[in-house]
C-alpha cells in the first residue's frame, strides 16, 4: 500500500529555512492521477494548508506562506520537499505530507483533497 | 479566523444523533466539493468523507455528509466513545486559488 513518511530536522533557529522531505512508497510519484501537498498543525490548533505540487512542477501555495514557501519534487527519488524561509516561532508545528487524488468525470476534473498522509514530523522554531 | 466556520465543540451521548456544520461562501463551498476528517490526539488525519457525501471504504454507513449551498454537515448517528475526536471540514477557495480548512470541532461523547 502506499506511504509517504516526512524527514528533516526536528529544530530550526529563527530566522532561517526549513527543509523537510516527504518520501513516497508504494506507488510512483511521478503519476497524472495526483498532487502532493504539505500541512501543518502547531500543537492545540487546527489544520493549515501550505502548498501541493504536481509531478511536472507545477505548485500551489496559501497565499498567507508564498513568499517563503517552496515546494518541489524529485521524481527519481519518488520525493517532494518542502523549504520554508524565514521562519519564526509562529511556524513551529507537525507538518504533514500528503497525496491528493485528481478525480475526472467527463470534460471536468476535481482535485480531491488529501486521502493518504504521513505520520507527522514535529518541527520546534528556537531563538 | 478560519474561512470557513465550525463550531469548537460539539457533544453528545452514546447512540445519539450529532451534527457538526461548516460554513463558508460561494467562492469556496458553493462552488467546490467539501471534505471530512478525524483525528485523533497526536495522529495523522483520516478522511471520512470525500466529494460532499462519499465514504471512503472502511467509513462506517452511521457517518454521512450532506450539502446544501455554503454549507456542509458532517452527522454521526449511533454515537460511540470512539467517535470522540476533532473533526475538519475542507474545500478548495476559488478567490485564494487555495486549500482552506475550517477551524475544527472537538466532539466529546459524554
Amino acid at each position: 500500500q502506499v506511504q509517504l513518511k516526512e524527514s528533516g530536522p526536528g529544530q530550526v533557529k529563527a530566522s532561517q529555512t526549513l527543509s523537510l522531505t516527504c518520501t513516497v512508497s508504494g506507488d510512483s510519484i511521478d503519476s497524472d492521477d495526483f498532487y502532493w501537498s504539505w500541512v501543518r498543525q502547531p500543537a492545540g490548533g487546527g489544520l493549515e494548508w501550505i502548498g501541493r505540487v504536481y509531478t511536472t512542477g507545477t505548485t500551489n501555495y496559501n497565499p498567507s506562506l508564498k513568499s517563503r514557501v517552496t515546494i518541489s519534487v524529485d521524481t527519481s527519488r519518488n520525493q517532494f520537499s518542502l523549504r520554508l524561509s524565514s521562519v519564526t516561532a509562529a511556524d513551529t508545528a507537525v507538518y504533514y505530507c500528503a497525496r491528493d487524488p485528481i478525480y475526472c468525470t467527463g470534460t471536468r476534473c476535481y482535485h480531491d483533497a488529501s486521502d493518504i498522509w504521513g505520520q507527522g514530523t514535529m518541527v520546534t522554531v528556537s531563538s | 479566523q478560519s474561512i470557513l466556520t465550525q463550531p469548537p465543540s460539539a457533544s453528545g451521548t452514546p447512540g445519539q444523533r450529532v451534527s457538526i456544520s461548516c460554513s463558508g461562501s460561494s467562492h469556496n463551498i458553493g462552488s467546490n466539493y467539501v471534505y471530512w476528517y478525524q483525528q485523533f490526539p497526536g495522529t495523522a488525519p483520516k478522511l471520512l468523507i470525500y466529494r460532499d457525501d462519499q465514504r471512503p471504504s472502511g467509513v462506517p454507513d452511521r457517518i454521512s455528509g450532506s450539502k446544501s449551498g455554503t454549507s456542509a454537515s458532517l452527522a454521526i448517528s449511533g454515537l460511540r466513545s470512539e467517535d470522540e475526536a476533532d473533526y475538519y471540514c475542507v474545500t478548495w477557495d476559488d478567490s485564494l486559488s487555495g486549500r482552506v480548512f475550517g477551524g475544527g470541532t472537538k466532539l466529546t461523547v459524554l
